[in-house]
């Protein structure tokens, strides 16, 4: 199965300014036939289910603000908010949907102000 | 609106069994694939299971493959987790998540959850 890492585990990132968080996969979710990167990004606020923010490693939901990008290809991924607001605290999960049998989640990080 | 309501979670005893449901509104559930995630308290997020959208693939996390089976009513528009042999490491929130589609696994709709408490 595919392990993912995040780092850091935490962070405390001031109103307005940048949030960055990485994620690594032990191996490529890159799926070379299609050029597409089987990786998506998650918000998870305290009592809520996630929400979906990035798939494809960098396409960005719908509704999700443009704040939030999302970069990377291989095995090395990064979510990064460029201007972090208050509702924007949370814990954020990476996810690959590249190998079966498993869609493994990274562990999370935390973003506090 | 899509919703995702499940239902069926609550205390049991290790070793027993518990059947979890997710009945689907708002989308057309037979197209789509679906996922059940868990939480354990104060945890990150673990895949479980994962169904392609007509039932004829399945898939297991190794933490439960062999005791848990996930299956789907399409004419029902309902998402099963059947949950043998259950230990205290499964206690957790069960979420289900449907597939956003097109090949994306991940999920785009999820319920609020259902509580699973495996304890004597």
């Amino acid at each position: 199965d595919i392990v993912m890492t995040q780092s850091p585990d935490s962070l405390a990132v001031s109103l307005g300014e940048r949030a960055t968080i990485n994620c690594k996969s032990s191996q490529s979710v890159l799926y070379s036939s299609n050029n597409k990167n089987y990786l998506a990004w998650y918000q998870q606020k305290p009592g809520q289910p996630p929400k979906l923010l990035i798939y494809w490693a960098s396409t960005r939901e719908s509704g999700v603000p443009d704040r939030f990008s999302g970069s990377g290809s291989g095995t090395d991924f990064t979510l990064t908010i460029s201007s972090l607001q208050a509702e924007d605290v949370a814990v954020y999960y990476c996810q690959q949907y590249y190998s079966t049998p498993s869609f493994t989640f990274g562990p999370g990080t935390k973003v506090d102000i | 609106e899509v919703q995702l309501l499940e239902s069926g979670g609550g205390l049991v005893q290790p070793g027993g069994s518990l059947r979890l449901s997710c009945a689907a509104y708002g989308f057309s559930f037979s197209t789509y694939a679906m996922s059940w995630v868990r939480q354990a308290p104060g945890k990150g997020l673990e895949w479980v299971s994962a169904i392609t959208y007509s039932g004829g693939s399945t898939y297991y996390s190794d933490s439960v493959k062999g005791r848990f089976t996930i299956s789907r009513d399409n004419s029902k528009n309902t998402l099963y987790l059947q949950m043998n042999s259950l230990r205290a490491e499964d206690t957790a929130v069960y979420y289900c998540a449907k597939a956003k589609g097109q090949g994306v696994m991940g999920g785009d709709y999820w319920g609020q959850g259902t509580l699973v408490t495996v304890s004597s």
